[in-house]
């Protein structure tokens, strides 16, 4: 089966530190996802992108948040500089344009800023 | 704007009893509707969704919902409860082409006993 491939599985920080994380979306999906999900707010839409270009970045703190698409098969997100309450599981999900269609997550970075 | 209102975050069935998770949604246009599943540690798996055809649709592992546009529902039942099927909830909403971000809502946590 066809993946969405995320790294780091797992990340610890000291605040102030920089964070990249990484995603690899099925090939051909042409939307990308990045959504955080912590106890408190549950999952929120961070930004998405499509044909790597970004359509909502509305959900991300534009002060330290940034995500960017590079090609067609990595996106990226990265925080700096973090701070402990960025701590959260950060998921990416690709699918086809189209609510439709549905989409696929990857299992997520676990992000722990200390 | 979209919304999803998931009734009671924690339920609990006997192995073998009825599974009924509550999904209520809000939208100004008509909207697709998703089941997500998430175990530990994991990311979220599509367990079905709603795209406009047919108002009963079904999943995998046995799961199913019904739209009712009246009701603005979007329940999930699965016949007869596994102890595999211990794990997360989420219901979501989308738009359309053009706003097909998920909108999820708080989560179920579903609790089987033996």
């Amino acid at each position: 089966d066809a993946r969405v491939t995320q790294t780091p599985r797992d990340k610890v920080t000291e605040m102030g530190q920089e964070v990249t994380m990484r995603c690899q979306p099925i090939l051909g999906h042409n939307t990308v996802f990045w959504y955080r999900q912590t106890m408190m707010q549950g999952l929120e839409l961070l930004a998405y992108f499509r044909n790597r270009a970004p359509l909502d970045d509305s959900g991300m703190p534009k002060d330290r948040f940034s995500a960017e698409m590079p090609d067609a098969t990595l996106a990226t997100l990265k925080i700096q500089p973090s701070e402990p309450r960025d701590s959260a599981v950060y998921f990416c999900a690709s699918g086809f344009g189209g609510a439709n269609y549905g989409y696929t997550f990857g299992s997520g970075t676990r992000l722990t800023v200390v | 704007a979209q919304s999803v209102t998931q009734l009671g975050s924690h339920v609990s069935v006997s192995e073998g009893a009825l599974v009924l998770l509550r999904c209520n949604y809000s939208s100004s246009v008509p909207p697709y509707l998703f089941w997500y599943v998430q175990y530990p540690n994991q990311g979220l798996q599509l367990l079905l969704k709603y795209t406009s055809a047919a108002t009963l649709v079904k999943g995998i592992n046995g799961f199913e919902a019904e739209f009712k546009k009246s009701e603005t529902s979007f329940h999930l039942t699965k016949p007869s409860a596994h102890m595999s099927d211990a794990a997360e909830y989420f219901c979501a909403v989308s738009e359309d082409f053009g706003n097909e971000k998920l909108t999820f809502g708080t989560g179920t946590r579903l609790t089987i006993i033996p």
